[in-house]
């Protein structure tokens, strides 16, 4: 049960869009199109974003989107704006039937 | 409205037991999978355990089994989770959350110390 793998940190201007990665294995992201994001401002919990790789939950923002290639997820911002600054977090569905998430990242609009 | 609400956390001292529970309202709890998910301070998501609508297929990560149990009660729209032998590194913010194979709703949390 290894954590799925993030960059710790991305940034970018306001305007601009920024890719994060999740990188886990075949039993997890690779086996699975059960990939989920999560945005996390401080002192909140959870927002579902993204799921099953490239679907919006209702009322989330269409600058949000999500692709997948192998065992590499992919969250994407565009347009980016001073609330977007937060925490996200990636998950998966594994091949033991529990769940995995990423390491977090963190992302600083400048 | 879905809503779900954490209570039971507290200070315990190592080795102490704790049991904490997920109030469930706005839609029909018996019908999803729930889940806890923990957050030490200043630290990632760790998923905890799932149980399935019916309690028919439960699963705890590595670092719970043999120490938590989760359950529940559909007819008290209710979600436990029993911990025992409690160390320090189980101290965090336990979420719990709707969904087997992506979290759409999650509490705001409730906060477990384990500390002497």
């Amino acid at each position: 049960q290894s954590a799925l793998t993030q960059p710790a940190s991305v940034s970018g201007s306001p305007g601009q869009s920024i890719t994060i990665s999740c990188t886990g294995t075949s039993s997890d992201v690779g086996g699975y199109n059960y990939v989920s994001w999560y945005q996390q401002h401080p002192g909140k919990a959870p927002k579902l974003i993204i799921s099953e790789v490239v679907n919006r939950p209702s009322g989330v923002s269409n600058r949000f989107s999500g692709s997948k290639s192998g065992n590499t997820a992919s969250l994407i911002i565009s347009g980016l704006q001073a609330e977007d600054e937060a925490d996200y977090y990636c998950g998966s569905y594994t091949s033991s039937s529990t769940l995995v998430f990423g390491g977090g990242t963190k992302l600083t609009v400048l | 409205e879905v809503q779900v609400v954490e209570s039971g956390g507290g200070l315990v001292k190592p080795g102490g037991s704790l049991r904490l529970s997920c109030a469930a309202s706005g839609f029909t709890f018996s019908t999803y999978t729930m889940n806890w998910v923990r957050q030490a301070p200043g630290k990632g998501l760790e998923w905890v355990s799932s149980i399935s609508s019916s309690s028919g297929y439960i699963y705890y990560t590595d670092s719970v089994k043999g120490r938590f149990t989760i359950s529940r009660d559909n007819a008290k729209n209710s979600l436990f989770l029993h911990m025992n032998s409690l160390r320090a590194e189980d101290t965090a913010v336990y979420y719990c959350a709707r969904g087997q194979l992506r979290l759409d709703y999650w509490g705001q949390g409730t906060l477990v110390t384990v500390s002497s």
